[in-house]
């Protein structure tokens, strides 16, 4: 089934630096987003990018997309310990139902240390 | 809003047992969707609903698993006999737009089956 796969499994960093992710995925989608995961919590939407969008940006984040590659990345600046978290691309594709359904990756890790 | 809301947030249940997870999405979204977390597969959709119709039931395990949408503000996923491998944590997601937006978790159920 369509899935991300992210790149690095696991990051550690430390506080200031900034972190990139990977994500790549196999089949055509009509838009890509990233949502963060606390340990224990819920996921929660970082952004959206559309299969027509190459880069998009969110306060400290910055998102890109290749289209021809397949791939997108995740750019966090500047981090933050409060960044520590997991990290996952969802790719969504339309489906001949007319409904499209979100597919995750197995996400990256991310420690940031002070 | 109260966000997406999930109940329990733990359940320890002997084998064998019948398992019955909640879930009530943020008011107005149409689609639903039921995931499985663990650290194995990652995240895997089990089923979506839209408009409190069942649309892609294909991430469903096995017989044993059963989800229903009796109108727009409830959904239970049911596991009927439970075994140890359905350990893992449950999630509610919500969205609206037939799911092409982004998605709203809940804080998720943490099921333990002995």
């Amino acid at each position: 089934s369509q899935q991300g796969e992210e790149d690095p499994q696991a990051l550690s960093i430390q506080e200031g630096e900034n972190a990139t992710m990977n994500c790549s995925y196999k089949t055509s989608i009509n838009n890509l987003q990233w949502y963060r995961q606390n340990s224990g919590r819920g996921l929660v939407h970082l952004i959206l990018i559309r299969s027509n969008e190459r880069e998009k940006h969110s306060g400290r984040l910055r998102v890109t997309l290749d289209t021809s590659k397949k791939s997108s990345s995740l750019l966090i600046t500047a981090s933050r310990a409060a960044d520590t978290a997991s990290y996952f691309c969802a790719t969504v594709l339309w489906r001949n139902s007319g409904y499209s359904t979100l597919t995750f990756g197995k996400g990256t890790m991310l420690l940031v240390s002070p | 809003d109260a966000g997406v809301i999930q109940s329990p947030r733990h359940e320890v249940t002997e084998m064998g047992q019948e398992v019955t997870l909640r879930c009530k999405p943020i008011s107005g979204h149409n689609s639903l969707f039921w995931y499985r977390q663990t650290m194995m597969r990652g995240l895997e959709l089990l089923i979506y609903f839209n408009n409190n119709v069942p649309i892609d039931d294909s991430g469903m395990p096995e017989d044993r698993f059963s989800a229903k949408m009796p109108n727009a503000s409830f959904s239970t996923l049911k596991i009927q006999p439970s075994e140890p491998r359905d350990s893992a944590v449950y999630f509610c997601a919500s969205s609206t737009y037939r799911g092409n937006t982004e998605a709203f978790f809940g804080q998720g159920t943490r099921l333990t089956v002995v």
